[in-house]
């Protein structure tokens, strides 16, 4: 089956650094890719939606230049939470669409980064 | 904007039994899909079943079947003969054709020997 990979699955850093997750497709391209919040005991809020070789759409509210979103190729994207404060502390979860079916099939989700900022 | 809502924060059921949890959702659109995904402790995403709003027949996935209600925009996951492993947060999740997702706020489901 479809696999996306998330890379680290758990990092741990001080205030005022910045720190890059990458979401890959393993077996499958991906034109699509969402990248998720969730803090504890919460849903799922959709953050941003990252376009293979395009800007970043955000999600009202998500500050762009705070969670810079690269997708660079068909199987790759990056989230980079810049100058990370306890605040962005949360679950951040990918998910890709694999571009050589109906883009109506359900997104494969990554396992998910647990971020925490000290 | 879509919305997803699911009203029961907690559900619990014995082991071997049937539990329905409830989704509403709000729309404008005709075209769109529904799905319930289930998340573990581990906090994986898995799709448990999916609904085409298209199709009048409910899904069903051997223990997990939905109850689509179109017209009244409801969406219940029906989980029968019920298993230790089946507890976790169940999110039910909106998908206009060909967008991104929006989930609901999620049922915690607890499993009870």
């Amino acid at each position: 089956g479809a696999v996306v990979s998330q890379h680290p699955s758990w990092v741990i850093c001080k205030s005022g650094t910045s720190v890059k997750i990458e979401c890959r497709s393993l077996d499958f391209q991906a034109t699509t890719m969402f990248w998720y919040r969730q803090f504890p005991k919460q849903s799922l809020m959709l953050m941003a939606t990252s376009n293979e070789g395009s800007k970043a759409t955000y999600e009202q509210g998500v500050e762009k230049d705070k969670f810079l979103i690269n997708h660079a190729s068909l199987t790759l994207s990056t989230l980079t939470v810049t100058s990370a404060h306890p605040e962005d502390s949360s679950f951040y979860i990918c998910s890709a669409r694999d571009r050589s079916i109906d883009s109506n099939q359900p997104q494969h989700f990554g396992d998910g980064t647990r971020l925490s900022i000290l | 904007a879509q919305t997803v809502t699911q009203s029961q924060p907690e559900m619990s059921v014995q082991e071997a039994e049937t539990v329905t949890l409830s989704c509403t959702y709000d729309t404008s659109e005709s075209n769109y899909y529904l799905f319930w995904y289930k998340q573990p402790p581990s906090r994986q995403m898995i799709l448990v079943i999916r609904q085409e709003a298209y199709k009048q027949q409910n899904a069903t996935e051997n223990r997990f079947s939905v109850n689509f209600q179109k017209a009244a925009k409801s969406f219940s996951l029906k989980i029968s003969d019920s298993q230790l492993g089946d507890t976790a947060m169940y999110f039910c999740a909106f998908m206009k054709h060909a967008h991104d997702m929006r989930f609901g706020a999620g049922t915690r489901l607890t499993v009870k020997p």
